[in-house]
């Protein structure tokens, strides 16, 4: 069944330092989407980024990068340079191949990431 | 510019009444979703339309209805049949079924009940 693990409750980090968010997935499909969205505490939901299971690159967007490592089924998210408008919570999702019967995107729990000066 | 809207922002039910919160999307997007998230936790998909005039139940379904009258809209209804409706909901939309495409979701309706 398809899963998504977040095992990092939180985490603080201080300004300007990268961190790294974990998450790891499990699916038996072989085309599959991982997405990592971030959700200050106004409530909406913002996109970051997206890595495909066919990439063979590893994502970037600005100061996002996803670690993206498939025979471990890890979907890491780096963030450089940290800034206090970080401070939010992030979360790993995933939706496999289109299906009538099972279209969705699937959450970890999250991960509450807090920036520091 | 394009986006999804819900509303209202904040939603106040008493107990064994019916509320229907609203979502709004100008994207164009054949899909759309409904997502329940409780203090601390992911999101729980609740129904899903990928065409008009059709929808599918999500993993949590019990206490909720929808509709799919138009493309821009799909409202939720929380039924009196639901327990436990005090949480955030969250619509999203999306252009493609595919893995390749992420979701485009509202700013979210918070649901208490008094």
């Amino acid at each position: 069944a398809q899963k998504i693990t977040q095992t990092q409750p939180g985490m603080f980090v201080q300004e300007k330092e990268a961190v790294t968010l974990d998450c790891t997935y499990d699916t038996s499909d072989q085309s599959y989407g991982l997405f990592w969205y971030k959700q200050p505490s106004s409530g909406e939901m913002i996109f970051l980024i997206y890595q495909g299971s066919y990439d063979e690159q590893n994502a970037t967007e600005g100061r996002y990068s996803l670690n993206f490592q498939k025979a471990r089924k890890s979907a890491n998210l780096v963030i450089s340079a940290s800034q206090l408008g970080d401070s939010a919570m992030y979360f790993c999702a995933m939706r496999e191949g289109p299906s009538y019967n099972t279209d969705k995107l699937i959450f970890g729990t999250g991960t509450r990431l807090q920036v520091f000066p | 510019d394009g986006g999804i809207t819900q509303s209202p922002k904040y939603l106040f039910r008493k107990e064994g009444q019916n509320v229907t919160l609203s979502c709004e999307q100008n994207l164009n997007h054949d899909a759309m979703y409904w997502y329940r998230q409780d203090p601390g936790q992911g999101l729980r998909l609740i129904y899903y339309s990928q065409i008009v005039n059709d929808f599918q139940k999500g993993d949590i379904a019990e206490g909720y209805s929808v509709s799919r009258e138009k493309k821009e809209s799909f409202p939720l209804t929380v039924t009196s049949a639901q327990k436990n409706p005090t949480a955030f909901y969250l619509c999203a939309s999306s252009i493609d079924p595919g893995p390749n495409y992420g979701y485009t979701f509202g700013s979210g309706t918070r649901l208490t009940v008094v």
